[in-house]
């Protein structure tokens, strides 16, 4: 099936600074991505859709000039948190739709901010 | 408000055991997926059901939807070890763009061998 690699897996950095996680589609090209925080023991919670070529669409309430997504080719989608705060530690994690309307999801990346 | 409510929110089975898990939803749909996740890692995609459909199977996994009720169930059956994990439901709402997935809260799933 096809593979969404996201790196890093987990990054750990100073309150303050800003951190880019990178989504890659390994096999297909995907115009659209999609970026979702969890927290512990919790749901994901879609944070914006990435599309290639254009402006991300973020969802109600987060926002776009704290989580920079770029959508630069049709294999990469990147999320940059910016400033980040102890708050916004989690788990984000990237999805590619596949051609049935299925999700392939990365294996996540987990962000602690001291 | 999440779009999906799911129950149990745990659940504790011995191996070889069927297990059975429920998701809600409020609004109307496309369809409806079921994914399942282990610990701190990515998700993966196990079954879609369409709107106008009523039932699916795929291996061990049997999903139903009830529009009329708007819920669906999982039901994993001769369960192993290596079934422990969480499981979310997740809708595509009717008039949604392709993709856009709303996730509900998860059951966490414990196989005990």
């Amino acid at each position: 099936g096809a593979v969404v690699s996201q790196h890093p897996s987990w990054v750990i950095c100073k309150s303050g600074t800003s951190v880019k996680i990178e989504c890659r589609s390994l096999d297909f090209q995907a115009t659209t991505m999609f970026w979702y925080r969890q927290f512990p023991k919790q749901s994901l919670m879609l944070m914006a859709t990435s599309n290639e070529g254009s402006k991300a669409t973020y969802e109600q309430g987060v926002e776009k000039d704290k989580f920079l997504i770029n959508h630069a080719s049709l294999t990469l989608s990147t999320l940059t948190v910016t400033s980040a705060h102890p708050e916004d530690s989690s788990f984000y994690i990237c999805s590619a739709p596949g051609a049935t309307d299925t999700q392939y999801f990365g294996p996540g990346t987990r962000l602690t901010v001291l | 408000s999440q779009q999906g409510e799911e129950d149990p929110q745990a659940l504790s089975i011995q191996e070889g055991e069927n297990a059975t898990m429920n998701c809600s939803y409020k609004t109307s749909i496309n369809n409806l997926q079921w994914y399942r996740q282990n610990s701190g890692r990515g998700l993966v995609h196990l079954i879609l059901i369409r709107s106008n459909e009523r039932e699916k199977h795929s291996g061990r996994l049997r999903v139903t939807l009830d529009t009329s009720k708007k819920s669906s169930s999982l039901l994993i059956t001769a369960s192993r070890a290596a079934d422990t994990a969480s499981y979310f439901c997740a809708t595509r709402r009717g008039g949604t763009s392709y993709g856009k997935l709303t996730f509900g809260q998860g059951t966490i799933l414990t196989v005990h061998p």
